[in-house]
């Protein structure tokens, strides 16, 4: 089965300061979508940043970029001059990637931001 | 306003009652899917509905069942729930010309199986 791994349980990060998330995948498809989604204690689930594989280009979006390794099977999120409303769950997630339409989630990194 | 919406926000019932929960968006989109949430676990796909009549399974289907008689409607049934379906429920839908695309997440649903 193809999997999205995120090794990091849980991370700290002060206010104002750069966290790097990071997230692998297994595929061996060619072209995939790859997301970042945050869960806030309101438990809604909100997209940060999308990646189309096909497109070297880094997705940025604001405070938010990627690292995308498409060698690596690698995608992971920055997060630039934290704030404290950017403390929340974060899931890696990949659509494609298994070569059918199924959308395959990590397990999840609880960031929080520390005043 | 566009939005997925589910119903019922929280439900507490016994094993074996058979229950279902609803799903609704307005975006026109193709694409939608169930989700369960548990600690330690991520989200996993129950099923998936790439249009109206055309559902397959994700990875956790046992004990579920779904149909898409409808582009908006998504129903997620339990016909004999059991403790271990206990769990955070999310409904979502997206466009998919090619692979699914980025999920818009109903609020969810929070079941407890006594």
């Amino acid at each position: 089965a193809q999997t999205v791994t995120q090794s990091q349980p849980e991370m700290s990060v002060q206010e104002a300061e750069t966290v790097t998330l990071s997230c692998t995948y297994d595929t061996s498809e060619n072209n995939y979508y790859l997301f970042w989604y945050k869960q806030p204690p309101s438990r809604q689930m909100i997209l940060v940043i999308r990646q189309e594989a096909y497109k070297q280009q880094n997705a940025t979006e604001n405070r938010f970029s990627v690292n995308f390794q498409k060698a690596a099977k690698s995608f992971s999120l920055k997060i630039s001059d934290s704030q404290l409303g950017d403390t929340a769950m974060y899931f890696c997630a990949s659509s494609g990637t298994s070569g059918t339409y199924k959308y395959i989630f990590g397990t999840g990194t609880r960031l929080k931001v520390l005043a | 306003e566009a939005q997925v919406t589910q119903n019922p926000r929280y439900l507490i019932t016994v094993t074996g009652k058979k229950l279902t929960v609803t799903c609704s968006q307005n975006m026109n989109h193709e694409y939608m899917s169930w989700y369960r949430q548990d600690p330690g676990l991520g989200l996993r796909q129950i099923y998936y509905s790439m249009n109206v009549e055309v559902t397959d399974k994700g990875d956790v289907p046992e004990g579920y069942k779904v149909s898409r008689k409808e582009k908006r409607n998504f129903p997620l049934i339990l016909e004999s729930p059991s403790p271990n379906q206990t769990s955070l429920y999310f409904c979502a839908s997206s466009w998919a010309l090619g692979y699914p695309d980025t999920q818009y997440f109903g609020p969810g649903t929070r079941l407890t199986v006594l």
